[in-house]
């Protein structure tokens, strides 16, 4: 059945804001999660990971959250540009397989 | 930049043909994967392949779905005898250490129509 899931399907943001989009898991033998963007078009792209032994990991203007007492995954854009638009997936590995979630939708507004 | 090659691009094909998506991972990876992405859903895990045999597979991946790693480079997804629900985007990945390690780099997909 379903294990990963985002709270929401789309988010529309003003350009130059932060965004901030979260997944919901179910599985708690997972030890590591993934963030993908996908653009139109193109395959998903590898944006940020996190194992499970970690709360927090930043890369270049983006941060993801994970908190394992509730199941959440989030990930956190600063300073949302136009080319940010896009689908973001959260994955988990699990028996040395990625599972996706369902993806949410970003809007940029400029 | 090294990627993931897909060909190609979309194939449009009837119920009942058989289908041959074709993918040239990064040259210095050794585990590769097929998913699928059915239009506005999210990306399902079908097949990951490993030193010559499939390592993994999902109920999706049945009888009709084969793969294969004909040469030192192609990584191919036959269907025998497409469905009008097989109809998705089919995504190859490859990565150096499998899973286990972390990043999967993604093709840029080959779309399948059945009519």
């Amino acid at each position: 059945g379903e294990s990963v899931g985002l709270h929401l399907p789309t988010l529309s943001v003003q350009e130059g804001d932060n965004s901030i989009i979260n997944c919901a898991y179910s599985n708690s033998a997972s030890d590591y999660f993934i963030w993908y963007k996908q653009e139109s078009g193109k395959g998903p792209q590898f944006i940020i990971d996190i194992r499970s032994n970690m709360d927090k990991r930043q890369g270049q203007r983006v941060t993801v959250l994970l908190n394992k007492t509730v199941k959440h995954l989030s990930l956190q854009i600063a300073a949302t540009q136009p080319g940010d638009s896009a689908v973001y997936f959260c994955a988990e590995r699990r028996d040395y397989k990625l599972s996706f979630g369902a993806g949410t939708t970003v809007t940029v507004r400029a | 930049e090294p990627e993931v090659t897909q060909t190609p691009s979309h194939q449009v094909t009837q119920m009942g043909q058989e289908v041959i998506l074709r993918c040239v991972p990064i040259s210095n990876h050794l585990y590769f994967y097929w998913y699928r992405q059915i239009l506005g859903q999210k990306v399902e895990f079908l097949v990951s392949f490993y030193n010559n045999e499939i390592s993994e597979k999902s109920e999706i991946f049945d009888d009709q779905f084969s793969v294969e790693r004909p040469d030192g480079s192609n990584f191919t997804l036959k269907i025998r005898s497409t469905k009008l629900e097989d109809s998705a985007m089919y995504f190859c990945a490859s990565s150096q250490a499998g899973v286990v390690a972390g990043e999967l780099f993604f093709g840029e997909g080959s779309r399948l129509t059945v009519l």
